[in-house]
């Protein structure tokens, strides 16, 4: 059973244009929600993350929200610039923290 | 930022060969996991390890695997024997606090091809 669901699968946005990711769990127990980007030959680096007490989070262009009803969050870039195609994976863990799981990914393609 | 190194980049063997995929995590971080990503898909949970022991597993961390890290040195996963379906690339990560709001640092990544 897939712990976290992402979607889009793939993506591809006009530069300057805002992108938005999406994912979703099942497991009500994860309390923390962060997101990576994975550039291709690298690892993945955390770019943002959220906890299950707020509601959005906010880094520059980057803005992660999370709704705990729904059990969803998603990732919005506003100003999406051509240096931030890469594949961005949503990941979720809970209050023990042993097991950080990951989405699919969504490989998001910025077109200049 | 701190890096965490994986050694070799690329590694072939034939299938039912012993490998050992090593990794030097950021020097004051405590807890250390390996991740399995097919064909730049899902990454997977492996393993994490703690104060020289197993804390968790998955399923795909099969009898086969292992993973140490003797004396502070590099923190290792091998594979013994090899199989075709082990093929995959490996991530290796640390950090200073198990998960949590505390950051993953992964390396590069080992890609394996078991032939």
């Amino acid at each position: 059973q897939q712990q976290v669901r992402q979607s889009p699968q793939s993506l591809t946005v006009w530069e300057g244009g805002t992108t938005v990711l999406t994912c979703s769990y099942e497991d009500s127990t994860f309390n923390y929600f962060p997101w990576y980007q994975q550039f291709p030959g690298e690892g993945p680096a955390l770019l943002i993350s959220i906890l299950s007490v707020s509601d959005k989070k906010e880094d520059g262009r980057f803005t992660t929200f999370f709704n705990k009803r729904e059990k969803k969050l998603s990732l919005h870039i506003i100003d999406s610039q051509p240096g931030d195609s890469a594949t961005y994976f949503c990941a979720a863990s809970d209050a023990n923290y042993n097991v950080l799981y990951f989405g699919s990914g969504t490989k998001l393609t910025v077109e200049p | 930022g701190p890096k965490v190194l994986q050694i070799p980049s690329h590694q072939i063997i034939d299938m039912g060969q012993m490998v050992t995929l090593n990794c030097d995590p950021v020097s004051n971080h405590l807890y250390f996991y390996w991740y399995k990503q097919i064909l730049g898909q899902q990454m997977e949970f492996l393993v994490n390890f703690y104060n020289g022991k197993v804390m968790e597993k998955s399923k795909l961390f099969k009898d086969q695997f292992s993973v140490e890290r003797p004396d502070g040195s590099y923190f290792t996963l091998k594979i013994q024997p090899t199989a075709l379906e082990d093929s995959a690339v490996y991530f290796c990560a640390s950090s200073n606090r198990l998960g949590g709001a505390e950051t993953l640092y992964f390396g590069s990544g080992t890609r394996l091809t078991v032939l």
